[in-house]
């Protein structure tokens, strides 16, 4: 079953670091998602992604943030300068045709900034 | 503003009890989702419910969905210990985001 894909499954980083999470959607699929979930809390959305630029972003997704898709295969959320704050789960999906069809979620990047 | 609460936040039972989990949002939803996260990891699809009156099953799991009183409900029918885990509702406004609920840590007590 085809599946979304996340590398790494955890990264440890120093403050002011950056970093870059990596994810390998759904080969049919069209639009992208990055979710974050601090430890205990729920799930946010950060920003989804189609046609090669952003379609909405959140108020956590500051310029601190961004996302690309530098080849067919991979979807890229790039962390500048982490923050202490930054530390948390990192959930990629993607989803075949955006509104009205479900989104299926990688396995998450555990992120700890120290 | 775009809200989902879910109630309870924690929920301790007993194996073989019934409980229900109660999802409400602010505005009119095109979808609701509910999901499974065990901890450490990923959100596991449980129910999309589309339509108002729409009901669900899936085992000991039942979801329902009221879109005139933007509830929704996660029943759970004899829980047993595999069932401990946190769930997620999960709604979509009219927009291909996900805006989800608060989360309901279920502990099924032997």
């Amino acid at each position: 079953e085809p599946e979304v894909t996340q590398t790494p499954s955890h990264q440890v980083t120093q403050m002011g670091q950056e970093v870059i999470l990596r994810c390998v959607p759904i080969s049919n699929h069209l639009y992208f998602y990055w979710y974050r979930q601090i430890l205990g809390q729920k799930v946010e959305f950060l920003v989804s992604f189609y046609n090669n630029e952003i379609s909405e972003k959140s108020e956590i997704f500051d310029d601190q943030f961004s996302v690309e898709r530098p080849d067919g295969s991979n979807f890229t959320l790039k962390i500048r300068s982490t923050k202490l704050e930054d530390s948390a789960m990192y959930f990629c999906a993607s989803s075949e045709a955006g509104l009205n069809t479900e989104a299926f979620f990688g396995q998450g990047t555990r992120l700890t900034v120290v | 503003e775009l809200k989902v609460e879910q109630n309870p936040l924690f929920l301790s039972m007993q194996e073989g009890k019934n409980y229900t989990i109660y999802c409400n949002y602010s505005t009119t939803s095109d979808r609701l989702y509910w999901y499974r996260q065990d901890p450490g990891k990923s959100l596991e699809s449980l129910f999309v419910l589309l339509s108002n009156g729409a009901v669900k099953q899936e085992g000991r799991l039942m979801a329902s969905l009221d879109t005139k009183a933007r509830l929704s409900t996660l029943h759970i029918t004899a829980a047993v210990h595999d069932l401990s885990a946190t769930y997620f509702c999960a709604v979509e406004f009219g927009n291909e985001k996900l805006t989800f609920g608060t989360g309901t840590r279920l502990t099924i007590i032997p």
